[in-house]
């Protein structure tokens, strides 16, 4: 199975502020990445596909990049609205696993 | 406009059986695939599997082989998880999520609202 290294587990920033979150693949997956923002008691949302194709909807201070086995996701200009759990997750092979998540908090 | 509409949640005893479902709506039900994803409390999210909503064909990852059944009801643009014989572990939420498969990629773009199971005695 293809292992998800997630960093930083938790982030604590302020408002305005820029962010970047890492995920780490166990093996080349090919720009393979998700990334998905789950809100407290809610579904998580797509954000991110191909590694840097933003879905429709997600405001463009969202950004992801990367290729091979290091991926990131970016966030300028913090928002209130932007704290929650952020996951990524491989879909280049079964089973398609998730990253372990990094909660992002308002300083 | 798209939706999956999960069941409500179920409180059931160990041992017990569980069957919860996913409607969609907005799309053609047999164009995509659909997922199921566990998340138990406070912990991140789990890939259990999913089924070829056009065939009905099932795969399971290895963690999820033996009690737990994806089915359809394709007239009804359901999709259904089955979990038998419930053990504690079990109590989590349970996604539904649809795949979208691009010309390089797939992705799961909707996502149900999540349905509790709690396995209590």
């Amino acid at each position: 199975d293809i292992q998800m290294t997630q960093s930083p587990a938790s982030l604590s920033a302020s408002l305005g502020e820029t962010v970047t979150i890492e995920c780490l693949a166990s093996e080349d997956i090919y720009s393979n990445l998700a990334w998905y923002q789950q809100k407290p008691g809610k579904s998580p949302q797509l954000l991110i596909y191909y590694a840097n194709s933003l879905n429709d909807g997600v405001p463009s201070r969202f950004s992801g990049s990367g290729s091979g086995t290091q991926y990131s996701l970016k966030i300028n200009s913090l928002q209130s609205e932007d704290v929650s759990i952020y996951f990524c997750q491989q879909n280049y092979d079964s089973p398609y696993t998730f990253g372990a998540g990094t909660k992002l908090e308002l300083k | 406009q798209i939706q999956l509409v999960q069941s409500g949640p179920e409180l059931k005893k160990p041992g017990e059986s569980v069957k919860i479902s996913c409607k969609a709506s907005g799309y053609t039900f047999t164009d995509y695939a659909m997922h199921w994803v566990k998340q138990a409390p406070g912990k991140g999210l789990k890939w259990m599997g999913w089924i070829n909503t056009y065939t009905g064909k099932p795969t399971y990852a290895d963690d999820f082989k033996g009690r737990f059944v994806f089915s359809l009801e394709a007239s009804a643009s359901t999709a259904n998880l089955q979990i038998s014989n419930l053990k504690n572990e079990d109590t989590a939420t349970y996604f539904c999520a649809r795949e979208t498969m691009g010309i390089t990629t797939s992705y799961f773009d909707y996502w149900g609202q999540g349905v509790m199971v709690t396995v209590s005695s």
